[in-house]
């Protein structure tokens, strides 16, 4: 099964500060990596696709990037709805797997 | 718009089965995999089993191979989750979620629904 691990797994951080979410895969998965929103209480809402590709309807400010085994989503500009958890997850081999989060909140 | 709702969730003792159930709307069902996404309280979202447009191919998490099946019907837009032989931790909040194409394996997950909880606990 392939490993994803995201760091920093919390961080906090303020409105207009620029945040960085790293996902390293354990092993190589070209660019077959999402990205995903989560707030408490919701189903999950798709970011970023194909490591780079901004979901229809998502905000500029949200950007991804990488491929092989690291990747990593940018907030250019943290906004108050932003405040949540982020997911990444690959689609290069079953069994599917995710990251274990990194949550963002207010500092 | 594509729509997502799950049902079927509830309390079971383990040991029991329940089956889950996702019915979709707005969108071509029959032309788009489908999977099975689960969270347990607090904690991560855990992919639990897919399956390809016309049924003929499904995949499983190590965690439930052999005591989950996953199906679905094209003429009903539905989804299922038969979930047997459950355990404490099978307690989670089940997601169905649609792939992006055809085939579960390959894409994102671009639609999902609000979620059923399962409650295993004697």
């Amino acid at each position: 099964d392939i490993q994803m691990t995201q760091s920093p797994s919390s961080l906090s951080a303020s409105v207009g500060d620029r945040v960085t979410i790293t996902c390293r895969a354990s092993q190589r998965i070209s660019s077959y990596l999402n990205w995903y929103q989560q707030k408490p209480g919701k189903a999950p809402k798709l970011l970023i696709y194909a490591a780079s590709s901004l979901q229809s309807g998502v905000p500029s400010r949200f950007s991804g990037s990488g491929s092989g085994t690291d990747f990593t989503l940018t907030i250019s500009s943290l906004q108050p709805e932003d405040f949540a958890t982020y997911y990444c997850q690959q689609s290069y081999s079953t069994p599917l797997t995710f990251g274990g989060g990194t949550r963002v909140d207010i500092k | 718009e594509a729509q997502l709702v799950e049902s079927g969730g509830g309390v079971v003792r383990p040991g029991g089965s329940l089956r889950l159930s996702c019915a979709a709307s707005g969108f071509t069902f029959d032309d788009y995999g489908m999977s099975w996404v689960r969270q347990a309280p607090g904690k991560g979202l855990e992919w639990v089993s897919g399956i390809n447009w016309n049924g003929g191919t499904t995949g499983y998490a190590d965690s439930v191979n052999g005591r989950f099946t996953i199906s679905r019907d094209n003429a009903k837009n539905s989804l299922y989750l038969q979930m047997n032989s459950l355990r404490a931790e099978d307690t989670a909040l089940y997601y169905c979620a649609s792939s992006s194409g055809s085939y579960y394996k390959l894409g994102y997950f671009d639609y999902w629904g609000q979620g059923t909880l399962v409650t295993v606990s004697s």
